[in-house]
């Protein structure tokens, strides 16, 4: 079974940085073909993709937030981190960490966590 | 401004069927696979459709996936009260622009 949880602070200060911490369990992220991805809701808005990370260390980003994301592993903790720099009131959302593959033909995420709200404010 | 098109809303009678579309290009849906999720509110997505028209074990087969050229489409049949939802379509997008994962703006259903 498959379980993924996001972790980090609820309320963040413009400019700061933000640090988020995916935990999960079921399955390894040194196993190919596995990647573990960061996706983002602000407010009644829609999902936006950020960034995924692969069992090979393999990393792709967000163009539009590429300079401010950072995707990392640590396999031995099962854990990945997200860091987003120069945060803005509107980064407001709910980040959710999810499980998917580096295969072409299956980048889809088949399990998500439950999500974790981050309010920019000062 | 996503990338994918959805409409913003749709909406059916209990019973009937109901069809969601999703209009991308060739650097995203025209060569990629598409999956759909569904959010209920107050909750985290769910895979619902991926590989185009493949259910994942528990989704029920009034929910099915089709994939045309640069669009595809979510259908429900025998619409329920608990299908009241928004579902969002996603792929991958080759672009320069883009070389990531993409998703489509939502599309909140109502079940009349």
């Amino acid at each position: 079974q498959i379980t993924l949880k996001e972790s980090g602070p609820t309320l963040v200060k413009p400019t700061q940085t933000l640090t988020l911490t995916c935990t999960f369990s079921g399955f390894s992220l040194s196993a190919s073909p596995v990647g573990v991805g960061w996706i983002r809701q602000p407010p009644g808005k829609a999902l936006e993709w950020l960034a995924v990370i692969y069992w090979d260390d393999d990393k792709r980003y967000s163009p539009s937030l590429k300079s401010r994301l950072t995707i990392t592993k640590d396999t031995s903790r099962n854990q990945v981190v997200l860091t987003m720099t120069k945060m803005d009131p509107v980064d407001t959302a709910t980040y959710y960490c999810a499980h998917t593959y580096s295969d072409s033909w299956r980048r889809h995420f088949d399990n998500w966590g439950q999500g974790t709200l981050v309010i920019v404010s000062s | 401004q996503s990338v994918l098109t959805q409409p913003p809303s749709v909406s059916a009678a209990p019973g009937q069927k109901v069809t969601i579309s999703c209009s991308g290009s060739s650097f995203n849906i025209g060569n990629n696979y598409v999956s759909w999720y569904q959010q209920l509110p107050g909750t985290a997505p769910k895979l619902l459709i991926y590989e185009n028209n493949r259910r994942p074990s528990g989704i029920p087969d009034r929910f099915s996936g089709s994939k045309s050229g640069t669009s595809a489409t979510l259908g429900i049949t025998g619409l329920q009260t608990g299908d009241e939802a928004d579902y969002y379509c996603g792929t991958w997008d080759n672009s320069l622009s883009a070389g990531g994962g993409v998703f489509g703006g939502g599309t909140k259903l109502t079940v009349l």
